[in-house]
């Protein structure tokens, strides 16, 4: 069946435009997770959806950084005034129900110039 | 001070070698112990879970230490296609998903 889908696949920003980016979940998984990874790193956690509602939001590194689920499905992570230091692989996981594995997305590779 | 650490590597071992990944993780409460692979480029994929026991799958074998907070991946018989990042992964929810929090990730490259 189809993964977790993530586009775009890669996006070039201009430092202070704000960039959306959307992550397509495995149908039927309620937990959506949104983490950042930087070059040379491991991925770090930013955010929790259990369907539509934002359980944690305690990695989103500052107010610029915002995510919505609306629909308990489809969700999209915005960066607002978009910073050199927003560059960074942005994965987006899904997990079933009562199951402790995360699936992820390809990424999208943001650049900021 | 991280809270999952790992040695980066990079790993360069020839074909056959036996190599060992270490992981120490900081916070007690950790409930859930596993090992990503990340290919470059790529996302991470599941390599296994860890428990206590010990567990195996095929060339690999991990194991976790919770008194020393210790987690350690053994792949045996290493093949070019090992090739890769291994991501050390704990979770403070057992039941429930909870956040992943991932070390820095250990490079291995495998000669021929």
């Amino acid at each position: 069946g189809a993964g977790v889908s993530q586009s775009p696949r890669y996006k070039v920003a201009k430092r202070g435009q704000d960039v959306a980016l959307r992550c397509d979940p495995i149908s039927g998984h309620v937990s959506l997770f949104w983490y950042q990874q930087a070059l040379g790193q491991g991925p770090e956690f930013l955010t929790y959806f259990q369907n539509e509602a934002q359980l944690d939001k305690s990695g989103l590194p500052s107010d610029r950084f915002f995510a919505e689920r609306p629909e308990g499905s489809v969700s999209t992570l915005k960066i607002q005034r978009t910073q050199q230091e927003d560059s960074a692989v942005y994965l987006c996981a899904s997990s079933p129900p009562g199951k402790n594995i995360q699936y992820f997305g390809a990424g999208t590779r943001l650049s900021v110039l | 001070r991280k809270e999952v650490e790992q040695d980066p590597g990079p790993f360069n071992v020839p074909e056959g070698a036996t190599v060992a990944f270490n992981c120490t993780y900081s916070n007690s409460a950790s409930q859930s112990f596993f090992w990503y692979r990340q290919d470059c480029r790529k996302e991470p994929k599941l390599l296994m879970s860890v428990y206590s026991s010990g567990n195996e799958d095929g060339r690999f074998t991990a194991q976790l230490n919770r008194a020393s907070q210790y987690i350690s991946l053994l792949i045996r018989d290493s093949k070019l296609s090992d090739s890769a990042t291994y991501l050390c992964v704990v979770s403070r929810l057992s039941s429930n998903t909870g956040k992943l929090i991932f070390g820095q990730g250990t490079t291995l490259q495998v000669k021929p």
